[in-house]
């Protein structure tokens, strides 16, 4: 069963701002939620983690609410190598240590 | 610092054959996950190792099995394999205990085709 939900595809023009937010309403009290960006053939690579409220790194900014039920990447001024599918990853309810993926939203980025 | 190596990178196999898969994780790490993935399904958790023990299990047939080594490395086997099988198999390490706090760094895959 899919733990959290993401939009399957979204669009965006070089310069502008994305966010993508995704739905995790099992999320357990002690689970982080992590975001991981992949390229055709590669595997995931991490871009930001978070627990709660907001965590900003080089790449990327991850906005989680008080209640925790959801959360937002936010990619600042992309270009065309950010096309790519990003994955929200947190740990299924109480089975501990179960490590789910979302099914990823395609990021298109045209010029 | 080297990270997660996977061999062999592309593997073509017919039905009913085994595969092994291999993988290295990051000198250190102690937790090695992996997962499959095909466009229908996504990532799928497949087992998760961590200090020679299998700790966690995804809902996979008893046909996927894994190992890992004393030295943190780790295979995975396939056998009777179907055409369903056919994925990317990644494997991911992380240093610590492992769980959603952990940061995971995968490998490139293997690229199983089943014909």
């Amino acid at each position: 069963l899919a733990k959290t939900t993401q939009p399957i595809s979204m669009d965006s023009y070089e310069g502008q701002e994305v966010n993508i937010t995704c739905s995790h309403n099992n999320i357990a009290t002690n689970d982080y939620i992590t975001w991981y960006q992949q390229f055709p053939s590669q595997g995931p690579r991490f871009i930001i983690q978070g627990y709660k409220t907001k965590v900003t790194n080089e790449v990327a900014s991850l906005f989680i609410p008080a209640d925790r039920k959801s959360s937002t990447l936010s990619l600042p001024r992309v270009s065309l190598s950010d096309t790519a599918v990003y994955y929200c990853r947190t740990t299924e309810g109480s089975t501990l240590g179960r490590l789910y993926f979302g099914r990823g939203t395609q990021l298109t980025v045209w010029p | 610092k080297a990270g997660v190596t996977q061999t062999p990178r592309y593997l073509i196999k017919t039905r009913g054959q085994q595969v092994t898969l291999s993988c290295s994780p990051i000198s250190g790490h102690r937790s090695v996950s992996w997962y499959q993935q095909t466009p229908g399904q996504g990532l799928q958790f497949l087992f998760e190792y961590f200090s020679e023990t299998q700790r966690n299990k995804g809902n996979f047939p008893g046909r996927f099995s894994g190992r890992q080594f004393s030295n943190s490395r780790s295979e995975m086997n396939v056998s009777t394999l179907e055409l369903g099988d056919s994925a990317l198999y990644l494997c991911a390490s992380s240093s610590g205990l492992g769980g959603a706090g952990e940061t995971q760094y995968f490998g490139p895959g293997t690229r199983l085709l089943v014909l």
